[in-house]
């Protein structure tokens, strides 16, 4: 079966500074991994994907996320925060094989705010 | 412009009262979902649909119903078995591999009075 476990709920940094938002997955078959954006009272966007090939995603808006198989992991990061990051943000990982192969789990989200 | 519509973006229920939620989407999209979504408990699965005329239920099922008649539409009513409906909902389609960017609409959110 497959899971995500974001760490940490709430994450403040100041602007200007590094974002690091955390994500560790199982899964009992090659993980195909999501990290979406949320703004307030609005839809899910997707920032980036991991699928095949490089481990290190670059994604809109310049975040970023490596996948480290060794440690299941797949954290999102960006050097410098700005103010317009402040929003939610989810990982998510592909479900198995078969009639549900589409689907996403997700994690509980983490959401970021950003001090002037 | 390709995407998806969900509409109303907000609805207000009476208790003992059904309602529909609608999705419509398209980007020639095979497979859509909805999703419900609370403070702190992140996205939670209702029912998805790969293909029309066939829906499967999701880790949430009870008190709600879907349909899929058509490839664009995948609304959801929440019926008055639902105790606790009051949640923001979000639906999303995408081509259904396991590759694929699950794409969402705008979302509506519930609140019963």
């Amino acid at each position: 079966a497959q899971s995500v476990t974001q760490l940490g709920s709430h994450v403040s940094v100041s602007e200007g500074a590094l974002v690091l938002l955390r994500c560790n997955y199982s899964s009992s078959v090659p993980p195909y991994l999501f990290w979406y954006v949320q703004y307030p009272n609005q839809g899910l966007q997707l920032l980036l994907k991991y699928t095949t090939g490089a481990t290190l995603v670059k994604g809109i808006n310049g975040f970023e996320a490596e996948f480290k198989k060794s440690e299941t992991s797949f954290h999102l990061t960006k050097p410098s925060a700005h103010m317009s990051d402040a929003a939610e943000y989810f990982c998510a990982v592909s479900a198995g094989y078969g009639g549900s192969q589409g689907n996403l789990i997700f994690g509980k989200g983490t959401k970021l705010s950003v001090k002037p | 412009d390709g995407g998806i519509t969900q509409s109303p973006k907000y609805l207000f229920r009476k208790e003992g009262q059904n309602v529909t939620l609608s999705c419509e989407q398209n980007l020639n999209h095979d497979a859509m979902y909805w999703y419900r979504q609370d403070p702190g408990q992140g996205l939670r699965l209702i029912y998805y649909s790969q293909i029309v005329n066939d829906f499967q239920k999701g880790d949430i099922a009870e008190g709600y119903s879907v349909s899929r008649e058509k490839k664009e539409s995948f609304p959801l009513t929440v019926t008055s078995a639902q105790k606790n409906p009051t949640a923001f909902y979000l639906c999303a389609s995408s081509i259904g591999r396991r590759t694929d960017t699950q794409y969402f609409g705008p979302g509506t959110r519930l609140t019963v009075l």
